[in-house]
C-alpha cells in the first residue's frame, strides 16, 4: 500500500526567505506525485504534479519541487516566500493502476511572518 | 461557469435530520470524488465514481449514500449523523481514473452536526 509522510507539520518563515517543505512517499510501483495548496475555506488546488521525465518540476505561484526516486521523496521548494504564500500544503501520490485514488499526506502548514 | 462547484458552502443539522451535499463540474471530466477531511487527519477519500458508476467505496458507513445520476453531477445524502462525521467535505474531479492531470476541487461544504 502506497502512504505518504509530510514530516514538518508546521513550518514558519520570515517574508522574502527560502522555504523547503518535505515529503516522503513508499510504494512498491512507479507514482505519480503532486503537490496541492489549501487556503482558509477554500478547497484544494493544485500547484505542481510529476509524471515522468525530467525530476525538476515548475509549478504555479514560484514553486518547484524534486522528485528523488532513490530517497523517494518529493520535496517543494520556493526561493522568497510571499505572505500570500500562508496556506496549508499537501503531498499526494497517485500509482499507475488507474483507480483514480490519491493518497494525501498530513499537510504542511506554511506561516509566513513580515 | 467553469471548475468544480459545491453547495451549500456551509451546513448545520442535527442528528436526526437528512440532508444532500451537491457537486457539480462544467470541465467534462469522467471521474467525481467525495473526500472528507477533518481537523489533524489527512483527507480520507471516501467514494470513487467513473462514467457515474461507482468504483470505490471506502468503508464508508451507510450513513453517507453518494448518488452520480451523470458524469456531471455528484451528491452525498445525509442521515442520521454523528457529531463526529462534522468535517469538510470536499468534492473533486479528474478526466479518467488516471489520475495523472490530478484533481480539480471544489470550494467544500463545511458540515456541522450538533
Amino acid at each position: 500500500a502506497q502512504s505518504v509522510t509530510q514530516l514538518d507539520s508546521q513550518v514558519p518563515v520570515f517574508e522574502e526567505a527560502p522555504v523547503e517543505l518535505r515529503c516522503n512517499y513508499s510504494s512498491s510501483v512507479s507514482v505519480y506525485l503532486f503537490w496541492y495548496v489549501q487556503y482558509p475555506n477554500q478547497g484544494l488546488q493544485l500547484l505542481l504534479k510529476y509524471l515522468s521525465g525530467s525530476t525538476l518540476v515548475k509549478g504555479i505561484n514560484g514553486f518547484e519541487a524534486e522528485f528523488n526516486k532513490s530517497q523517494t521523496s518529493f520535496h517543494l521548494r520556493k526561493p522568497s516566500v510571499h505572505i500570500s504564500d500562508t496556506a496549508e500544503y499537501f503531498c499526494a501520490v497517485s500509482d499507475y493502476g488507474n483507480t483514480g485514488k490519491l493518497i494525501f499526506g498530513q499537510g504542511t502548514t506554511l506561516q509566513v511572518k513580515p | 461557469e467553469t471548475g468544480v462547484t459545491q453547495t451549500p458552502r456551509h451546513l448545520v443539522m442535527g442528528m436526526t435530520n437528512k440532508k444532500s451535499l451537491k457537486c457539480e463540474q462544467h470541465l467534462g471530466h469522467n471521474a467525481m470524488y467525495w473526500y472528507k477531511q477533518s481537523a489533524k487527519k489527512p483527507l480520507e477519500l471516501m467514494f470513487v465514481y467513473n462514467f457515474k458508476e461507482q468504483t470505490e467505496n471506502n468503508s464508508v458507513p451507510s450513513r453517507f449514500s453518494p448518488e452520480c445520476p451523470n458524469s456531471s453531477h455528484l451528491f452525498l445524502h445525509l442521515h442520521t449523523l454523528q457529531p463526529e462525521d462534522s468535517a469538510l467535505y470536499l468534492c473533486a474531479s479528474s478526466q479518467d481514473l488516471s489520475a495523472m492531470g490530478g484533481y480539480t476541487f471544489g470550494s467544500g461544504t463545511r458540515l456541522t452536526v450538533v
